[in-house]
Formats: C-alpha cells, structure tokens, sequence
C-alpha cells in the first residue's frame, strides 16, 4: 500500500492494557503527526515530529507517548488509558513542517478503550 | 494560539444547489488555510488550499475566498453532487506552523 498506513486498524483495549499504534509513510515526507479525532469535535493536534525530532506536544496526557525511530515510522504507545481517549486516531505526514503544502493522512486506528 | 470556528455544523442541500461553508480564524500571522474531504469511514483528504496572498483560488466546482482583514475563509460548491456529502473540515496554520482545525461541517445532497 502506497501513501501512509496505520496499523491496527480497530483496536480494543482494557485500562490497564499497555498497546502501541504504528504509521508508516512512504511519501519521502519529512514531518509526521499524530491526530485524535472525537464525535463532535474538531481534529486534535497531539504531536508533531520533524526530522525526527519532536517539535510540538499539545499538552498530550502521558498516557500516551510517541515514538519516532526514523523519517519514515511513528508509533503512539498507549499505558493505563481512560474510556475517554476512546477515539479514531490519524496519523499524516508532510513534506515539511510548516505551510509547504498538503497533510496525507493514513486511514486511522479506531480505538475504544473498556 | 490559533482558534479555528466553522460554520454551520451541518448543512443540507439539494443536488444541484450551491453550499457555502465559513470559517473564522483569530490569529492574523495565519498564512495558509486549507479545506479537507472526509467521506464516511475514510480519511481527510485535501481538496483545494489558499495562500495568503490571494484573495480567490478555483478549482472546477470547488473555490475558496479567503478575506484576510476580516480573517474569514469560505469554501464555495457549485452544482452539488450526492457524492459531495461528507464532511469538510478547514484549517489555519498560524505564526507556528501549526495547523488548527475547525470543528467540521457535515454536508448532505440530497439527489
């Protein structure tokens, strides 16, 4: 698959589960970000990595905690999480941080925690 | 920081009208506003973007006006569709580089 992927698709997790999310592009992309996305509300920025360095942490819980090994993989690694971070979670890239030009998002994680 | 207001939340139309979708944006070093396609069950996907330093961009059906001294931004469509439905999200990036989105405008043509 082309583009940006994200695997599990569906996952479903008990509070005291420890999980991780992973997205991968293969755009040749420079930035990565991680997006949380409720019922009713607009798309929340959580992280954002450029050049593998993190550049923004949206005032995220630590309960979730990201991962940028290289340009190309993101993981979200998620510990003790509540019902409420029950969510569709996005993860896109960018060529580059900043105002250059479109998000391509990947297809989502849809996560209910129990 | 940036604050991004859509309106309306919902709107509904009959194929062939037009829709007009606005969003508000507070932070007046915003220079880049895009408009994102969410059909049901799939993923935002970029359908027409404007600079700064154009007032009116078009693209077939779809153009968006941006107005920068009353820092307001509006997605037009033109002939509707039923595969129009969906929901269009816009967003500003501001002084940081940073997107911030609106909260999204659910769309229905009704054929």
């Amino acid at each position: 698959e082309t583009g940006v992927t994200q695997t599990p698709r569906h996952l479903v997790m008990g509070m005291t589960n420890k999980k991780s999310l992973k997205c991968e592009q293969h755009l040749g992309h420079n930035a990565m970000y991680w997006y949380k996305q409720s019922a009713k509300k607009p798309l929340e920025l959580m992280f954002v990595y450029s050049l593998e360095e993190r550049v923004e942490n949206n005032s995220v819980p630590s309960r979730f905690s990201p991962e940028c090994p290289n340009s190309s993989h993101l993981f979200l690694h998620l510990h003790t999480l509540q019902p409420e971070d029950s969510a569709l979670y996005l993860c896109a890239s960018s060529q580059d941080r900043g105002a250059q030009g479109e998000q391509y998002f990947g297809p989502g994680t849809r996560l209910t925690v129990t | 920081g940036e604050n991004v207001e859509q309106h309306p939340s919902t709107l509904s139309v009959q194929e062939g009208d037009s829709a007009v979708i606005k969003c508000t944006y507070s932070d007046s070093a915003s220079n880049y506003f895009p408009w994102y396609k969410q059909e049901l069950g799939k993923r935002p996907q970029l359908i027409i973007d404007i600079r700064s330093n154009v007032g009116e961009k078009k693209d077939q059906r779809i153009a968006v006006t941006l107005n920068k001294t009353a820092k307001h931004f509006s997605l037009h469509i033109t002939e509707t569709q039923p595969e129009d439905s969906a929901v269009y999200f816009c967003a500003a990036y501001g002084g940081s580089y940073i997107p911030t989105f609106g909260r999204g405008t659910s769309l229905i043509v009704h054929p």
